[in-house]
């Protein structure tokens, strides 16, 4: 069972373009992260959010958590080839702060 | 600039030929992780440390063991690598299991 649903997959789109990321789940999060990856490297943390209804902004990116906290989306304006990459959600569960649960990921490409 | 760091970036085994990974870290955090990666899949958790007390995830195979020395260390070891354990291993830490940093990750290649 895939507690944190993330979608979509797969994402090609052409630079300028706007899109919108999504994680959704049944569970409640203490706190939910958004990490970028690129090939043969490891995940960058990009946010964290931790308060229902929060919403953060990272230059052309912004990031909000459902004030349930389950759910989470991530936007992204004027996309450029730069932020081609895998994107992971990855969220916290109450009580169990161990084990992050991750989204599956969405591989982004921006073409030129 | 804190960080973490893994060595070596690349890592080349034959089949059955103990490997060991290792990470470092300068921020100071007293959790440790490991993760395992395969390609196009998300981060799967081995086990990890809080402070020096080790906690292995239930299904991590008995042929992967862990070492964390100090603090700022941590070391992943594979006793007898298969063909299925080539992927992608990451190295992350926390301060008490709030957000993870991630290293640059070792690339084993199992031949």
């Amino acid at each position: 069972t895939q507690l944190l649903e993330q979608s979509p997959q797969f994402l090609s789109i052409q630079e300028g373009e706007n899109l919108t990321v999504y994680c959704n789940s049944s569970s409640v999060f203490s706190s939910l992260q958004w990490y970028r990856q690129e090939p043969g490297e490891g995940p960058v943390l990009l946010v964290t959010v931790v308060t229902g209804g929060e919403v953060k902004k990272l230059k052309r990116l912004t990031f909000q958590f459902g004030d349930a906290r389950k759910d989470s989306s991530l936007h992204i304006t004027a996309a450029q080839p730069g932020d081609t990459g895998l994107y992971l959600c990855a969220g916290a569960r109450t009580g169990n702060n161990r084990k992050l649960i991750w989204g599956l990921g969405t591989s982004l490409a921006v073409n030129p | 600039d804190a960080m973490v760091i893994q060595n070596p970036r690349y890592q080349v085994t034959q089949f059955g030929k103990p490997v060991t990974l290792s990470c470092s870290q300068t921020l100071n955090h007293n959790v440790m992780y490991w993760y395992q990666q395969k390609s196009s899949q998300a981060p799967k958790l081995l086990f990890h440390y809080y402070d020096k007390d080790f906690n292995n995830e239930a299904d991590t195979p008995d042929n992967f063991q862990s070492r964390r020395p100090n603090t700022s260390f941590c070391f992943l070891d594979i006793r007898s690598p298969g063909l299925g354990d080539a992927a992608m291993y990451l190295c992350a830490t926390s301060r008490d299991h709030y957000t993870q940093y991630f290293g640059p990750g070792t690339r084993l290649t199992v031949l």
